[in-house]
């Protein structure tokens, strides 16, 4: 059972396009983190949220934080082939020590 | 600054082989260190974690092992692989002692058991 559920796992879409996937929990973190893979290489951390509610943007990229930190969401706006790989949400659990990561969301921009 | 050093890129070994994955961390003392794998494309699964010189916490039970002989040294390795050792393993460290921990992977090393 994953503790944390990506969705979708897939998605491709034409450049220019806006989307939003999601990091769904039961449980509550203390943090929650994304990061980006492309392919061959390891994972790079783009943000970490801490707070229920909190919004944080890095460019074209808005990531929040659920208001009682069960879940969040990447949105990307206006989406160029750069943003084309894995998406992976990772999280620390409210008394745990480690992360757990999702099981990640493929995304293809399409030029 | 810091930077974390994985090789080899890929490897393709026989089943009952052996294997040695060795990660260095550069820039940092006393780093968290990881071991992951990761089917194709998919999640990541902790295999291994070591807070310090010669302490690994094993996550899964499995046909591989691990070990720090050094600050910044961390060492994957298996007496005899399995098909089902195929995969992509990542190395990765964080610093130590801190509750949102942050991790800063290695480029990987794609394994192929043949």
């Amino acid at each position: 059972t994953q503790l944390l559920e990506q969705s979708p796992q897939f998605l491709s879409i034409q450049e220019g396009e806006n989307l939003t996937v999601y990091c769904n929990s039961s449980s509550v973190f203390s943090s929650l983190q994304w990061y980006r893979q492309e392919p061959g290489e390891g994972p790079v951390l783009l943000v970490t949220v801490v707070t229920g509610g909190e919004v944080k943007k890095l460019k074209r990229l808005t990531f929040q934080f659920g208001d009682a930190r069960k879940d969040s969401s990447l949105h990307i706006t206006a989406a160029q082939p750069g943003d084309t790989g894995l998406y992976l949400c990772a999280g620390v659990r409210t008394g745990a020590q480690k992360l757990v990561f999702g099981q990640g969301t493929r995304l293809t921009i399409n030029p | 600054s810091q930077t974390i050093h994985q090789w080899p890129a890929t490897l393709v070994q026989p089943v009952g082989s052996p294997l040695s994955l060795e990660c260095t961390v550069e820039g940092t003392s006393n780093p968290n260190l990881y071991w992951y794998r990761q089917a194709a494309g998919r999640g990541l699964q902790l295999l291994f974690y070591s807070v310090g010189i010669g302490q690994i916490s094993s996550e899964v039970p499995q046909n591989l092992s691990a070990s720090r002989p050094q600050d910044r040294q961390f060492i994957l390795s298996s007496k005899k692989l399995l098909l089902s050792d195929s995969g992509f393993y990542l190395c990765a460290w964080s610093l130590g002692g801190q509750r949102n921990e942050k991790l800063f992977f290695g480029s990987g090393t794609q394994l192929s058991v043949l």
